[in-house]
């Protein structure tokens, strides 16, 4: 089975500043993985995601990603953050030959000016 | 492109009420629709995964008679909270996948049901 921990529920930090929004799996198969936001009262929208190849996955509004496989980790970052970048922010796995996402409990980042 | 369309995107309802959620593929063609739960402050949790021309497959712990939900087109699927009551108010959310196995999950924005 395959499992998804997000152990920051909340990180404030200041508007220019680096964030990283740690994700950690478990799976006993070859997994994708895909980083979600939130914006409130909103759907989910893709960040970006992990299928195969580059283990550095770029994605959208600056943010990016390393798949470690050795450390089960698929965590977020961005170099500056903005304002506009407070949302909830979801990691999710599938395993390779399923289409079943399991989610992670979320990391609520607060930009502060 | 890849976009994916909720209607409504909110809804307050009497209990005993039955109430329709559609999802809509715009743009593509989607051989799977999932649809998801989330409570306040917390993650999505998968209700049940539907393929055009067939039946759902429901999680554990899902009633499939309360959670009613048909695909009848690559860019229609519907779910239908029969006889609702307050503990079914939530954030219902669903995703549409072009291709089966591994492939991206686009999300609607979600409908809040209010059930009084």
């Amino acid at each position: 089975a395959q499992s998804v921990t997000q152990l920051d529920s909340q990180v404030p930090v200041f508007e220019e500043a680096p964030v990283e929004l740690r994700c950690n799996y478990s799976s006993s198969v070859s997994v994708y993985l895909f980083w979600y936001v939130q914006y409130p009262n909103q759907g989910l929208q893709l960040l970006l995601k992990y299928l195969s190849g580059s283990t550095l996955v770029k994605g959208i509004n600056g943010f990016e990603a390393e798949f470690n496989k050795s450390q089960t980790s698929f965590h977020l970052r961005k170099p500056s953050v903005h304002i506009s970048d407070t949302a909830e922010y979801f990691c999710a796995v599938s395993g390779s030959g399923t289409d079943k996402l399991i989610f992670g409990t979320g990391t609520r980042l607060q930009v502060f000016p | 492109g890849a976009v994916v369309s909720q209607h409504p995107s909110r809804v307050i309802c009497k209990s005993g009420t039955s109430v329709k959620i559609e999802c809509r593929s715009l743009d593509f063609q989607a051989t799977t629709m999932f649809w998801y739960r989330q409570f306040p402050k917390q993650s999505l949790m998968l209700m049940a995964t539907s393929n055009e021309g067939s039946k759902a497959t429901y999680e554990q712990g899902v009633e499939k008679d309360k959670f009613l939900i048909n695909h009848a087109s690559l860019t229609l699927s519907t779910l239908t909270v029969a006889s609702a009551h307050p503990e079914d108010s939530s954030f219902y959310i669903c995703s549409a996948q072009m291709v089966a196995g591994g492939d991206t999950q686009y999300f609607g924005p979600g409908t809040r049901l209010t059930v009084l």
